[in-house]
């Protein structure tokens, strides 16, 4: 089945700095890869999303980039904001239809 | 986006009882929901696919017979805790998607379950 890993674990940036966060996939006939964002004790909530025919996708502070050859895909946060603190899951839908998630970032932003 | 509504939000019980929790896609309808668990700091465990009128997909590992999974509409999934244990205790979220060949996956707000 599908191995999704995602790094880092913790990311402490200040408040204003971008934040990267990456992950890695196995199956090369995934096709989705959406981004979550959890604050303590409530849903994942969508963010971004990137389909396999793109490369790059881009929403104000947010951003995604898919390197399908080297299976790997990035979230990347501008202007960075207190707000921004929270639990960032990435994604992957491939051969079935269910999502295999990340283990999770927990971002905290630093005012 | 799509609303997805989970009912209860928490509940405690004693051990050894069952526990029904209920998942609705309120503005759209839903061949398929997905039954995720969710423990203390770690990521959302895939638990059982649950497909309108037909038997549930369960992962392996998840004990069919333990936790029922009924989709009896399209808009509505049970999941049923049965004879519950503290090890049971954790955050049961479900979600589902507009199409699901499409991918886009809408959470409900989950349910913390607490078995004592």
């Amino acid at each position: 089945g599908e191995n999704v890993e995602q790094h880092p674990s913790t990311l402490s940036v200040q408040e204003g700095d971008s934040a990267v966060i990456k992950c890695t996939y196995s199956d090369s006939a995934s096709n989705y890869f959406p981004w979550y964002k959890q604050e303590l004790g409530k849903r994942p909530q969508l963010i971004i999303d990137i389909r396999s025919n793109v490369g790059e996708k881009k929403d104000q502070r947010i951003a995604v980039t898919l390197n399908k050859t080297a299976k790997h895909f990035s979230l990347h946060i501008t202007e960075t904001q207190p707000e921004d603190s929270a639990v960032y899951f990435c994604a992957t839908r491939g051969s079935a239809r269910q999502l295999t998630f990340g283990s999770g970032t927990q971002l905290t932003v630093l005012p | 986006g799509a609303v997805v509504s989970q009912h209860p939000s928490w509940v405690i019980c004693k051990s050894g009882t069952s526990v029904k929790i209920e998942c609705r896609s309120l503005d759209f309808q839903a061949t398929t929901m997905f039954w995720y668990r969710q423990f203390p700091k770690q990521s959302l465990m895939l638990m059982a696919t649950s497909n309108e009128g037909s038997k549930a997909t369960y992962e392996q590992g998840v004990e069919k017979d333990k936790f029922l999974i009924n989709h009896a509409s399209l808009t509505l999934s049970t999941l049923t805790v049965t004879s519950a244990h503290p090890e049971d205790s954790s955050f049961y979220i479900c979600s589902a998607g507009l199409a699901p060949s499409q991918g886009t996956q809408y959470f409900g707000p989950g349910t913390r379950l607490l078995v004592l």
